[in-house]
């Protein structure tokens, strides 16, 4: 079957260095999202691995591993505006049908 | 408009009421998408157009939810006879083609049913 998992709070503190953690299972695995959601807004894109390895991208950096179904969202120089939610999910099967896990809610405190 | 634009932004309706919920994708996007967040959750796929074709469907949770994008355009998911769990945001989101990298979101649609 196909299944998603990440932790469901985690908190850090501004400036500081923080790993979100997401396991995943299925067939016919494409690739790998990481998306940003403020409260009430709609998500936004962060990162696409298809690949294993890291990728950075500014602040954010994202990293996969196809044959241990992990990746990771590394967020560094943590600022306040990064208090949201982050979605994992990965893309499956021949199209367009993406699978998000439940979101990890990301609190940075002072 | 520049993004994907979701009307309207809130809606509460009695149960058993039936709701439309509107969708504008970005201009020229082919791929439409229609997604369901419940509170505390990750979206969870409903239906996908590419221009006026629903080609899935297979995530609508029942026969009471409907969609359409008769033009290829403008998008409308429709919800009959609504109940308690059907309170959800509902997510528009489009792409201009098949790469899921380039999927612009709504801010959504927040749906109460009392």
């Amino acid at each position: 079957g196909q299944n998603i998992d990440q932790p469901t709070e985690m908190t850090a503190t501004e400036g500081a260095i923080v790993q979100i953690n997401c396991t995943y299972q299925t067939s016919g695995f494409n690739g790998l999202f990481w998306y940003q959601q403020h409260a009430g807004e709609a998500p936004t894109f962060l990162s696409y691995n298809v690949l294993d390895g890291l990728e950075e991208k500014g602040r954010f950096s994202s990293f996969l591993s196809r044959s241990k179904g992990y990746s990771y969202l590394l967020l560094k120089e943590l600022q306040m505006k990064d208090s949201a939610s982050y979605l994992c999910a990965f893309h499956s099967g021949g199209y367009q049908k993406v699978t998000f896990g439940t979101g990890t809610k990301l609190q940075v405190i002072p | 408009g520049a993004g994907v634009s979701q009307s309207p932004r809130y809606k509460v309706a009695k149960r058993g009421q039936d709701v439309a919920l509107r969708c504008d994708p970005i201009s020229g996007h082919v791929s439409l998408f229609w997604y369901q967040q419940a509170l505390g959750q990750g979206p969870e796929f409903l239906t996908y157009f590419q221009n006026e074709a629903q080609l899935d469907k297979s995530g609508l949770p029942s026969d009471r939810f409907f969609a359409e994008r008769p033009e290829g355009s403008v998008s409308t998911l429709k919800i009959q006879r609504t109940q308690q769990e059907d309170s959800a945001v509902y997510l528009c989101a489009s792409s201009l083609g098949g790469r899921e990298r380039e999927r612009t979101f709504g801010s959504g649609t927040r749906l109460t049913v009392v």
